[in-house]
């Protein structure tokens, strides 16, 4: 079953806003992945946040970690067409297996 | 390095059929892994393995065969093709550290899988 959950499933902004995108999940984990998909290709990982940090940045990715509420955040500034993809939010929680969510499509138009 | 390989692209297959999803990397990594998506599912676990000769089922392993005689391969199989197999299948692959999964996983372009 899906640990993960993403929300909005969709979001859709002009060039140059932000995106901001929530995952929500059930058990304790070890880290929280974030995951971009263009269409018809296969994941890229964006970032990993471990369960002990609360916010981690990587260019214009920033990603909040709440273990308290079960949540994550994933924030893009200034987004752009080619942000365009979907994002999914993946769990570690035991040993070796990664749990992902069904994702939010993000359409940016120029 | 090529990182993640899988073939074919692209398959159809009959009802009953078999086959063999192939997968590669080249980055010595021992954590090796199968997802199924399908549309408005997210990525499902099939199988996965910690190193050779190493595996173990995940959420959906029904239908599906793994084996790992090496690090560098992981071949997925379908014993007889069933029309809800109908998916897109991806490989992935990660380091591992002491034992514990905890880093990113590399993944393979994808093979689309019809079963008729």
């Amino acid at each position: 079953s899906q640990q993960g959950e993403e929300d909005p499933q969709a979001l859709s902004i002009q060039e140059g806003e932000n995106a901001t995108m929530n995952c929500s999940y059930k058990t304790s984990i070890n880290n929280l992945q974030w995951y971009r998909q263009n269409s018809g290709r296969g994941l890229v990982h964006l970032i990993l946040i471990r369960s002990n940090e609360r916010e981690k940045h990587s260019g214009r990715l920033r990603v909040t970690l709440d273990t308290s509420k079960k949540s994550s955040s994933l924030l893009i500034t200034a987004s752009r067409a080619a942000d365009t993809a979907s994002y999914f939010c993946a769990t570690v929680g035991g040993y070796s297996t990664l749990t992902f969510g069904k994702g939010t499509m993000l359409l940016v138009s120029p | 390095n090529a990182g993640v390989t899988q073939t074919p692209k692209f398959q159809v297959l009959k009802t009953g059929q078999s086959m063999t999803l192939q997968c590669a990397q080249d980055m010595n990594h021992e954590y090796m892994s199968w997802y199924r998506q399908d549309p408005g599912m997210g990525l499902r676990l099939i199988h996965y393995s910690v190193g050779a000769g190493i595996t173990d089922q995940g959420e959906v392993p029904n239908g599906y065969n793994v084996s790992r005689s090496t690090t560098e391969d992981f071949p997925l199989r379908l014993l007889s093709a069933a029309p809800s197999q109908t998916s897109v299948y991806f490989c992935a692959s990660s380091a591992t550290f002491s034992g514990r999964f905890s880093y990113e996983q590399y993944f393979g372009p994808g093979t689309r899988l019809t079963v008729t």
